[in-house]
């Protein structure tokens, strides 16, 4: 079985600071993807890392894939109120390549 | 980009009903469908995959009868969940393929509640 486990759970930290999320497993995965969920709303595609080592950079969030594939994380940088929300990352499921499996989650609070 | 609706965004029923939730994709044509159980502040479950033209296939532990799934079109899969029950309310979301793509695209969800 695939596991994605994303820690912390929670993070609740103050405006300005900076965090990271990590998302690890035991399996080797082709390719990569972070999700953001505001509440009531479907999650939201970030980004999509396919190469080891490969890192992407969209405004303060940064986000690297483990050279081995098998972990990944996200950095924000001076994080805002705006970027509350719930975070995922999500891989494509060993055998069926259209089917993502979807890590635990982490739930972020940025209080201003 | 691709633009996935989802209707209703809430609905709440009595126990025994049924109600059906509809996925569009508005833009694209999407052959493959996925259908998602969320609780609060967790992560999604895969419930069911739906292929346009051919039946469901679904997820270890959902019941097929309870969860009726329909992909009639190219744009259109609805999720039907039959005599509903109470510890049915959860939070529904489904995501649509795009043809020859491998980025799947969200719907904005459904807050069923049955009382």
């Amino acid at each position: 079985t695939q596991l994605l486990e994303q820690s912390p759970q929670f993070l609740s930290i103050q405006e300005g600071e900076n965090l990271t999320v990590y998302c690890n497993s035991s399996s080797v995965f082709s390719s990569l993807q972070w999700y953001r969920q505001e509440p009531g709303e479907g999650p939201v595609l970030l980004v999509t890392v396919v190469t080891g080592g490969e890192v992407k950079k969209l405004k303060r969030l940064t986000f690297q894939f483990g050279d081995a594939r098998k972990d990944s994380s996200l950095h924000i940088t001076a994080a805002q109120p705006g970027d509350t929300g719930l975070y995922l990352c999500a891989a494509p499921r060993r055998g069926s390549a259209r089917q993502l499996t979807f890590g635990s989650g982490t739930q972020l609070t940025v209080l201003p | 980009g691709a633009v996935v609706s989802q209707h209703p965004s809430r609905v709440i029923c009595k126990s025994g009903t049924s109600v059906k939730i509809e996925c569009r994709s508005l833009d694209f044509q999407a052959t493959t469908m996925f259908w998602y159980r969320q609780f609060p502040k967790k992560s999604l479950m895969l419930m069911a995959t739906s292929n346009e033209g051919s039946k469901a296939t679904y997820e270890q532990g959902v019941e097929k009868d309870k969860f009726l799934i329909n992909h009639a079109s190219l744009t259109l899969s609805t999720l039907t969940v039959t005599s509903a029950h109470p510890e049915d309310s959860s939070f529904y979301i489904c995501s649509a393929l795009r043809v020859g793509r491998t980025e799947a695209f969200f719907g904005q969800g459904t807050r069923l509640t049955v009382v």
